[in-house]
């Protein structure tokens, strides 16, 4: 069973680099073409994605985020990471990382159901 | 950016009853691409449906889902106790952008 579980930073200072890394067990990054994406939740708010990425590397981010987000993956170690550059407190959310598309489907898209979640861990901005 | 609009924002409802939830694009979603996600406290979102009405792995058919173009609806049939928690829609035909989520409490 595939499962997906982000590392826990914790605390971030304000204007550093906030990163994460999603490892994927159960199963192969590589395998069916999925995409896999980065998505957070301010406490108390809704959901936001962040972006994108292939086994192969292409990405696709959130207009909006785009110039502060950086999205990889390492299929060698089967996982996949976000930097997210010059934070600040509104920054502060859960992040989780998911599988984007169904089981089955034909087709797999960037942008996608997101099918299997990673627990969460939460990312505070403070000094 | 499409925007989603989820109402009502809290619905408050007794076990056994019917839940119906609304999801209104700013525009129109393209082939349908709409999910819907349930969310209990501590815990992440769990995908009940796609592509507008169908049911994902594993979610039981008092789940269904229906619309096109850009209203979409999530209707549980007779609620039982463990559906009650946070409720979002998600639109996925042009980038991915999510609603404000409905909170489905007990009556």
């Amino acid at each position: 069973q595939l499962q997906l579980q982000e590392s826990s930073p914790g605390l971030v200072k304000p204007s550093e680099t906030l990163s994460l890394t999603c490892t994927v067990s159960g199963g192969s990054i590589s395998s069916a073409f999925y995409y896999w994406g980065w998505i957070r939740q301010p406490p108390g708010k809704g959901l936001e994605w962040i972006g994108s990425i292939s086994y192969s590397g292409n990405t696709y981010y959130k207009p909006s985020l785009k110039s502060r987000v950086t999205i990889s993956v390492d299929t060698s170690k089967n996982q996949f990471s976000l930097r997210l550059s010059s934070v600040t407190a509104a920054d502060t959310s859960v992040y989780y990382c998911a599988r984007l598309g169904v089981q089955g489907a034909s087709v797999h898209r960037p942008v996608d159901a997101f099918e299997i979640w990673g627990p969460g861990t939460m990312v505070t901005v403070s000094s | 950016e499409i925007v989603l609009t989820q109402s009502p924002g809290t619905l408050s409802l007794s076990p056994g009853e019917r839940a119906t939830l609304s999801c209104r694009a700013s525009q129109s979603v393209s082939s349908s691409y709409v999910a819907w996600y349930q969310q209990k406290p501590g815990q992440a979102p769990r995908l009940l449906i796609y592509g507008a009405s169908s049911r994902a792995t594993g979610i039981p058919d008092r789940f269904s889902g229906s619309g096109s173009g850009t209203d979409f609806t999530l209707t549980i049939s007779r609620l039982e106790p463990e559906d009650f928690a946070v409720y979002y829609c998600q639109q996925y035909g042009s980038s991915i952008t999510f609603g404000q989520g409905t909170r489905l409490e007990i009556k």
